[in-house]
């Protein structure tokens, strides 16, 4: 079945400690989107890579970088996590980003937790 | 500013319907979408509304009305299964979307 695959589901960091989270998929969708969403609130955009072009969110710490080396593969890197980092990391990836094929398709995140 | 605003909470009971509203602000408007969200677990896209109307996938249908700002989301015969966030987003005239903080839906038996 194509997916977006998340690895690892849980991840425990210590404060200060780099982390990177993974994502693949296998839709052969154009667009991958980073975003972190903390319990109750709404999914915060991060970044999103439209084929290798990346867009940084205007209001995302310079903590996060991210890298896209292929199609299939999408990375976050977290340079220096700091408690205010804990929080669910989702993947997503849509064929497009206009009304056609704007839909995303979301992994099963990562949860990140830092001691 | 864009915005998008869910009740946070809502119950129903097991069986019965329960509409979901949201209302929202964006910059430009290219549709509007629906997620379901269980506990710990990732978005499940519902629906996509980009025209004024009703549309209708099995127990679920989602609603739009452009000149309102203004969705919902109808959930007919409730499932305990059906217990879960459903979040609202529009998306701006970049095709960026703007989430909503989604609504917790408990289904009582």
């Amino acid at each position: 079945d194509a997916m977006v695959i998340q690895n690892p589901r849980y991840q425990v960091t210590q404060f200060g400690k780099p982390v990177t989270l993974s994502c693949s998929q296998t839709l052969n969708h154009n667009v991958m989107y980073w975003y972190q969403q903390k319990s109750s609130q709404a999914p915060k955009l991060l970044f999103h890579y439209y084929d290798k072009d990346f867009n940084n969110e205007a209001d995302t710490p310079d903590n996060f970088q991210s890298r896209r080396p292929n199609t299939s593969f999408c990375f976050l890197d977290i340079r220096s996590p700091g408690l205010g980092d804990a929080a669910m990391y989702l993947c997503a990836t849509s064929r497009g980003t206009g009304t056609g094929g704007a839909e995303q398709y979301f992994g099963p995140g990562t949860r990140l937790t830092v001691t | 500013g864009q915005n998008i605003d869910q009740p946070t909470e809502m119950t129903a009971t097991e069986g019965a319907i329960v509409q979901i509203n949201c209302t929202y602000q964006t910059s430009g408007f290219n549709g509007l979408f629906w997620y379901q969200q269980h506990a710990g677990e990732a978005p499940t896209f519902l629906s996509y509304n980009v025209l004024d109307g009703l549309e209708e996938k099995g127990r679920f249908s989602s609603f739009l009305s452009r000149s309102k700002g203004y969705s919902y989301l109808l959930l007919k015969e409730l499932q305990m299964k059906d217990s879960a966030s459903y979040l609202c987003a529009a998306m701006d005239s970049n095709y960026q979307l703007i989430w909503g903080a989604g609504t917790k839906l408990i289904i009582k038996p």
